[in-house]
């Protein structure tokens, strides 16, 4: 299976700040379409996860403009330009390249400082 | 308003089973494949199962082959999981999770997700 690695895995940032999550998968996430199926997932404390950009760099509907997603190949991004309190939570990775054999990241913490 | 409700969840001895079931609502459910993800409490996301929208092609996890079957009822818009042979390992949220659309040029993955049940496996 392809394994995505997450880093950091706690990230501690002052309100209004910017926030930087990197993704690496163990193999190329190009997929023979044209596309390049990597995910961006959301999870607030207490809630389900919720998909914030496909596609690497595609936000969902409603996500704000400070999300923005970036990478190829092997080597992903998620940034917050400037994070909010309702920014809190964790942040996962997942390919669905490889699909049905979809992977996540370990996930990211993210917290206030 | 796509809608997935997952329920069946509970609490059960190891060695035995449950069956998961999620209905969906909000959008042609057979033409989506669907997924069941689950957390044990405290850690990341797992995929356990998928199954295409028309029920031909499953797949699972390593972690669960030969103990978990998903199935799905598309004249009940209505997914299942079910599980047998359960271990305290299994224990966690099962997410139900509408799986993937796929027109000529692209795909959709993992857009929309349930609040999930909980099974919790103990003696």
């Amino acid at each position: 299976d392809v394994v995505m690695t997450q880093s950091p895995l706690s990230l501690s940032v002052i309100l209004g700040q910017p926030a930087s999550i990197s993704c690496r998968s163990s193999q190329s996430l190009g997929h023979s379409d044209g596309n390049t199926y990597l995910n961006w997932f959301q999870q607030r404390p207490g809630q389900s996860p919720r998909r914030l950009i496909y596609k690497v760099s595609n936000r969902e509907s409603g996500v704000p403009d400070r999300f923005s997603g970036s990478g190829s190949g092997t080597d992903f991004t998620l940034k917050i330009s400037r994070v909010e309190a309702e920014d809190v939570g964790v942040y996962y990775c997942m390919q669905g390249t490889h699909w049905p054999r979809a992977t996540f990241g370990q996930g990211t913490k993210v917290e206030i400082k | 308003e796509v809608q997935l409700l997952e329920s069946g969840g509970g609490l059960i001895q190891p060695g035995g089973s449950l069956r998961l079931s999620c209905a969906a609502s909000g959008f042609t459910f057979d033409m989506y494949a669907m997924t069941w993800v689950r957390q044990a409490p405290g850690k990341g996301l797992e995929l356990v199962s998928t199954i295409s929208d028309s029920g031909g092609t499953t797949y699972h996890a390593d972690s669960v082959k030969g103990r978990f079957t998903v199935s799905r009822d598309n004249s009940k818009n209505t997914m299942y999981l079910q599980m047998s042979s359960l271990r305290v390992e299994d224990t966690a949220v099962y997410y139900c999770v509408k799986g993937r659309y796929c027109s000529r040029t692209s795909c959709s993955l993992m857009d929309v997700w349930g609040q999930g049940t909980t099974v919790t496996v103990s003696s």
